[in-house]
This record gives structure tokens, C-alpha cells and sequence, in this order.
């Protein structure tokens, strides 16, 4: 399978509730960025931690890492509607190229 | 941030064309460029690396007859489909790299091509 499965693989909240996506991947990592995509459009980066970080926070976004596990997640606090969008995480190895996960489509009820 | 753009942002063409993509770099200059797959709510899937004065390196499975690459400048790289078909339908996203230490990307907006 591919690095990096997310789930869930879709999602839907209610406007002031939290989300929170996971990726796993297999390969040991230099970093590990997200990124979210409104349909159809291109990829906006939200934020990267190093393998060396074990959290980050970025505004309302707060991102784990934990490579003992080969996994992170993505929270998202208090979301809004134009929270609306895909989210993808993707890991950067030894190759310069970033390998993107399968994606978490969030969806928050305004 | 730094802006990448690509041209056209949606493409129609009739099978058998061909059509070619430009991702150019707008405020700074990318030695590396990447071109990326989508289909409908699918994940990005890497085709190629577009390196600067030199041939693609494309990923297995992916043709180079098929998907012609062509990097002339620090700033622009081409994706040219040839002989489309139906099965070519698909986002097709490009990256640059800015050199950094941390494998920064930025990302163009994306083309849609649609082949009748």
C-alpha cells in the first residue's frame, strides 16, 4: 500500500467542534508536512514538523508526530465552513519528491 | 510564501491531440520541479522530476513517450500529453522546490484536462 493512509477517510462535524485526522506511513522520514485542498484546486501547505519535533502548532491547527509509531495526526480546533476541504499529509524520505496520503475529506455543517 | 503557476488552468481537447502544461516559477528560481497526478478524489501520485537541464526522472509505470518533459529554464518546466486519450482525463498538479533545507514545495494551482 501506499506511505502514508489517512483516516478517516472522510469526515463530518458541526461548525465549532473539533477534527482530527491521522496518517500513518512506513518508511523512516526526514519530515512530515499537511496540506489541504478546497475541490478542485491546488494544494495550500499548512504546516511541517521535523523527525526530530514531536508537536507544532500553527494558529488553530496543532500537529503530532510520533515516529515510533510511524503516525501524526491533524487537529483542527474549533472548526469553521471554509474549514471544508480535503487534507493530506505527506512525508519527505531520502528522495526529494513528497508522498502524499490517501486523504481525510473534512466536511463541517455550518 | 513563493508562487507557482501553471497554464492552463482547464484544458478541453479531443483524443489524439496533444496538449501541453507550463509550470513556471514566479519569484524565484527552481533547479527541481515535480509533476503530480489527480484523480477525483484520489491522492496526489508523483509522475516525474523535472530537473533543470537535464531528462526527467519518471516514476515506474509512468510513460515518457506518453508525458513529455521538458525543463529549459530555472523557472519553467513543460508537461506536454501526447496523442491524449479519455484515460489522460485528470488534475494534473506541479511542485518547485526552492532549495531549502527542508524539502519546501510550493505548489501550482493545478490543470484540469478533460480528453473528449
Amino acid at each position: 500500500s501506499q506511505q502514508g493512509e489517512e483516516d478517516p477517510q472522510a469526515l463530518s462535524i458541526q461548525e465549532g467542534e473539533n477534527a482530527t485526522m491521522n496518517c500513518s506511513y512506513k518508511t523512516s522520514i526526514n519530515n512530515l508536512q499537511w496540506y489541504r485542498q478546497n475541490s478542485g484546486r491546488g494544494l495550500v501547505h499548512l504546516i511541517l514538523i521535523r523527525s526530530n519535533e514531536r508537536e507544532k502548532h500553527s494558529g488553530r491547527l496543532r500537529v503530532t508526530l510520533d515516529t515510533s509509531k510511524k503516525s501524526s495526526s491533524l487537529l483542527i480546533t474549533a472548526s469553521r465552513a471554509a474549514d471544508t476541504a480535503s487534507y493530506f499529509c505527506a512525508t519527505h524520505t531520502g528522495r526529494r519528491a513528497l508522498t502524499f496520503g490517501s486523504g481525510t475529506r473534512l466536511q463541517v455543517q455550518p | 510564501g513563493a508562487v507557482v503557476s501553471q497554464h492552463p488552468s482547464r484544458v478541453i481537447c479531443k483524443s489524439g491531440t496533444s496538449v501541453k502544461i507550463e509550470c513556471r516559477s514566479l519569484d524565484f528560481q527552481a533547479t527541481t520541479m515535480f509533476w503530480y497526478r489527480q484523480f477525483p478524489k484520489k491522492s496526489l501520485m508523483l509522475m516525474a522530476t523535472s530537473n533543470e537541464g537535464s531528462k526527467a526522472t519518471y516514476e515506474q509505470g509512468v510513460e515518457k513517450d506518453k508525458f513529455l518533459i521538458n525543463h529549459a529554464s530555472l523557472t519553467l518546466s513543460t508537461l506536454t500529453v501526447t496523442s491524449a486519450h479519455p484515460e489522460d482525463s485528470s488534475f494534473y498538479i506541479c511542485s518547485a522546490l526552492t532549495g531549502g533545507n527542508y524539502n519546501e514545495q510550493f505548489f501550482g494551482p493545478g490543470t484540469r484536462l478533460t480528453v473528449l
